[in-house]
């Protein structure tokens, strides 16, 4: 069965610092690689999604992660946070479906919550 | 373009009861997933229904159930409610069937079971 692993479950930046949080998963055929966000009293959107081609990808608000597929990870990057990304991130995997017989199943890590500090 | 709607927003029942939650799913979307998202277990894939059959199913004992209609709105059903059974229960609906298309998320049934 897939898995997924995000390495950091909370994160604690100052307005205009980098991040990077990891994610990695375990699953031995080609899959679609995805980023959601979570505001505070939000529901979850998409930030970015990988399925083929360039594996660094680029999402909304200046988000972008890259799929490195001997390290099975897909991390998301951000050169600059702002106070408003505040907010809990999950990478989730849906293995490629198109050569399983179909289906949506998704499957998230445990979650990373960022708090971006004035 | 309306997003996916589900109701109630929020549920309390008693242990032992049984519940149903609706999901309308995005216009021309016919997939619907269901997921089960909790402080400790994060967020579980609950099933999936594609064209009014269940595509897909996670670990969840059988009494989680659920439905597809053919207008593609979707019901799931848990009965004999648990304690452990009180979670943020979310649903998403997609326009394709692979997994390569956007999965749009509602803003969830909050269920507490007392």
């Amino acid at each position: 069965a897939q898995s997924v692993s995000q390495h950091n479950h909370h994160v604690i930046l100052s307005e205009a610092a980098s991040l990077e949080l990891g994610c990695n998963y375990s699953y031995g055929g080609t899959v679609n690689l995805f980023w959601y966000v979570q505001y505070p009293g939000q529901h979850l959107q998409l930030l970015l999604k990988y399925f083929s081609g360039d594996p660094l990808v680029k999402g909304i608000k200046g988000f972008e992660a890259e799929f490195i597929k001997s390290k099975f990870s897909f991390n998301l990057r951000k050169p600059s946070v702002q106070w408003s990304d505040t907010a809990e991130y999950f990478c989730a995997v849906n293995a490629r479906p198109r050569l399983t017989g179909g289906g949506n199943k998704l499957t998230f890590g445990t979650g990373t919550q960022l708090k971006v500090e004035l | 373009k309306a997003g996916v709607t589900q109701t109630p927003r929020y549920l309390i029942k008693t242990r032992g009861q049984q519940v149903t939650l609706s999901c309308s799913p995005i216009s021309g979307h016919r997939s619907v997933s269901w997921y089960q998202q909790t402080p400790g277990q994060g967020l579980q894939f609950l099933f999936e229904y594609f064209s009014e059959t269940q595509r897909n199913k996670g670990n969840f004992p059988g009494r989680f159930s659920g439905r597809q209609f053919s207008n593609s709105r979707s019901e799931m059903n848990v009965s004999t409610l648990e304690l452990g059974d009180s979670a943020l229960y979310l649903c998403a609906s997609s326009f394709g069937s692979y997994g390569d298309t956007e999965a749009f998320f509602g803003q969830g049934t909050r269920l507490t079971v007392v």
